[in-house]
Parts: C-alpha cells; structure tokens; sequence
C-alpha cells in the first residue's frame, strides 16, 4: 500500500517554542492532507484539512494562528504548533489520499508531542 | 451531523472469537475501516470494506457491513493475549473526512 511518512516521532520542546510536524507522501500525489490529535485514552480529531496549493480549513474549535499548517506540495505537509503550551502535549497523526482518483486515506506513523 | 459510536470495552477469553460492533450515521459514507492501535503506538490499519460490500474476511478478521442499519462489525476468530489493544471503527465520509469512533479497548485473558 501507499507509503506515508510523519517526522519527528517524538519532540520534547519547552513552552513558548515552535514544534513543526512533516507529513510526506512518499509513492504518491496527495492533493489532500487531514491533520488529528488524538488526546490520551480518547478517539482521534479532525483539527484540519488542507489541500495542496490552498488554506487549511480548520474544525471548529482548532486555533488556526496556533496549529499552522502549510500544503505547499503534493508529497509534503507541515503543522507547526505555534508558542507550545503543556496543553498542546498530545499525538498528532496526519493522513494524506489522492482524491482524484478515490482512494483511501493513508495515516503517517503520528508524533507523540510533549510540551515540558 | 457525522458521528461514529462503539463500545468502549470488550473482554474475552483466549481461542474465543471477538466481536466489536460500530454504528455510524453518514449514509453517504464510501470506505469503512477497522484500526488497531496497541499501547504508545500509532493506528495500525488492520482492514477496510467498501460501502457496496456485505462482507470482508481477511485471515482470522471478518468485517460484515449493514449499510441499511449502518452497522459495522469486526469479528476476530481465535482471540489471541497479543490481539490486546484498541480497535477503532472509522468512516470515510462523503467529504473525503475520516470519522473516527472513541475505540474499543479489547481485553484478551488468557
């Protein structure tokens, strides 16, 4: 199946810094990216989806200014969570499919973010 | 609005088949899918049925699919200690959105 990359697995940064997290399609076009969070013992969320060459468009309830995310090409997505918080300590996974021609969605590995 | 439910915990005995059971509520849902994820880890694809399919068997897995109902279920025959972990059902919804349920937690005693 389609190969999808997230980078870094795990982060360690202090409060106030920035965390970018990469998504990166490796065998296929993703014109489409969905970023999650996935709070401890609880279900994954749709923070955001972004399309390739446009804005994000966020769930409600997600800070955009905060969870910054960037589809500049069709292999690579980037959140950066921005003046990290202890709040924001969570796993972060991201999926990319190419919707053009239907398939289903890929997950990346995920990134386990704690804010120290 | 869209909205993925299952139970929260299941407990079976070694060598029992395993039934995990999700409801969904987006009838123009177009994959359908069951992810594992084991302690500290990310989502493990383990199967997926297409929304025209009743059913799916894949090794010891077998997916059945109500879609009059909206009911999905995942059967796990020959439960094993290492099929511990939380199963979660998730929709792929019109939107090309993937819903996903709060996850079942499968208990395995040996």
């Amino acid at each position: 199946g389609a190969v999808v990359s997230q980078h870094p697995s795990r982060v360690i940064c202090k409060s106030g810094t920035s965390v970018k997290i990469e998504c990166r399609s490796l065998d296929f076009q993703a014109t489409t990216m969905f970023w999650y969070r996935q709070f401890p013992k609880q279900s994954l969320m749709l923070m955001a989806t972004s399309n390739e060459g446009s804005k994000a468009t966020y769930e409600q309830g997600v800070e955009k200014d905060k969870f910054l995310i960037n589809h500049a090409s069709l292999t690579l997505s980037t959140l950066t969570v921005t003046s990290a918080h202890p709040e924001d300590s969570s796993f972060y996974i991201c999926s990319a499919s190419e919707i053009r021609r239907g398939t289903e969605a890929f997950f990346g590995q995920g990134t386990r973010l704690t804010v120290v | 609005g869209e909205d993925v439910e299952q139970s929260l915990f299941l407990s079976v005995r070694e060598g029992d088949s395993s039934v995990i059971n999700c409801t969904y509520t987006d009838s123009s849902s177009t994959y359908l899918y069951w992810y594992k994820q084991e302690p500290g880890a990310g989502l493990q694809l383990l199967t997926y049925i297409f929304s025209n399919m009743d059913m799916k068997q894949d090794q010891r897995l077998t997916v059945l699919l109500n879609k009059k109902d909206k009911h999905l279920s995942l059967r796990i025959a020959d439960t094993q200690t290492g099929d511990s972990a939380i199963y979660f059902c998730a929709e792929e919804t019109g939107g090309f959105k993937t819903i996903f349920g709060a996850g079942t937690r499968l208990f395995v005693k040996a």
